[in-house]
């Protein structure tokens, strides 16, 4: 299985870019970068994935090393509603027979005022 | 809201006994996952249905089942429940299979 590594904690000053790496030396061709965040003891709470591409959406960008075995997450302008662990995962891409998730100790992100 | 419901909220049983923890999917969602969270092992993965069939099984106890009905929810049996078995559970939905997945708000078990 692919392993990820994640810095244990991180700060950041409210309004500022928050800027998550990720390190997943070992991902497959075939397997998709996601990141999770869970604040408090709530349901993890998608965010975004990617497979090489860079992506954006409402809540993030996802940059993601040419050769796959880095990634990071970029909160453009953090909030203390940022405040959370943010887990970099991985999963196989669709058509394969299953998609479990393996979350590693994450990164808890707190964004101070 | 990720659209996943999951009920009990809380659960607090005692050492041997027998609890069923309830997900409902998103709407139109035909894989549901079930991950366990606890203080030292993290959020692990224990077991994925795929339109009522078990697709693939994580680190799910014997003493653990699952199932799928037709209306797509699934029921998680923990049975002889042991102190170690305190944890958050948690249901995901996704539309297929390696898509991504939603999570519900989890149930907390509590065994005295």
């Amino acid at each position: 299985d692919a392993k990820t590594t994640q810095p244990p904690s991180m700060d950041c000053a409210e309004g500022r870019a928050a800027n998550l790496p990720c390190n997943h030396s070992t991902i497959s061709g075939n397997e998709y970068v996601y990141w999770y965040r869970q604040i408090h003891s709530q349901g993890p709470q998608y965010i975004i994935h990617g497979l090489k591409n860079n992506e954006t959406n409402e809540m993030a960008s996802l940059i993601i090393t040419e050769d796959r075995k880095s990634s990071t997450l970029i909160l453009p302008h953090a909030t203390l509603r940022d405040t959370a662990v943010y887990y970099c995962t991985w999963g196989y891409a669709g058509g394969t027979s299953y998609g479990k998730l393996t979350f590693g100790q994450g990164t808890i992100l707190t964004v101070h005022p | 809201d990720s659209g996943v419901t999951q009920t009990p909220k809380h659960l607090i049983t005692a050492t041997g006994q027998r609890v069923t923890l309830r997900c409902s999917p998103r709407s139109g969602d035909l894989s549901v996952y079930w991950y366990q969270q606890s203080l030292d092992q993290g959020l692990q993965f224990l077991i994925q249905y795929y339109n009522g069939e078990e697709r693939a099984k994580g680190n799910i106890l014997e003493r653990f089942s699952a199932q799928q009905f037709p209306d797509l929810h699934s029921e998680l049996n923990l049975s002889s429940l042991e102190l170690g078995d305190s944890a958050l559970y948690f249901c995901a939905s996704s539309v297929g299979f390696g898509e991504t997945q939603y999570f519900g708000p989890g149930t907390r078990l509590l065994v005295l």
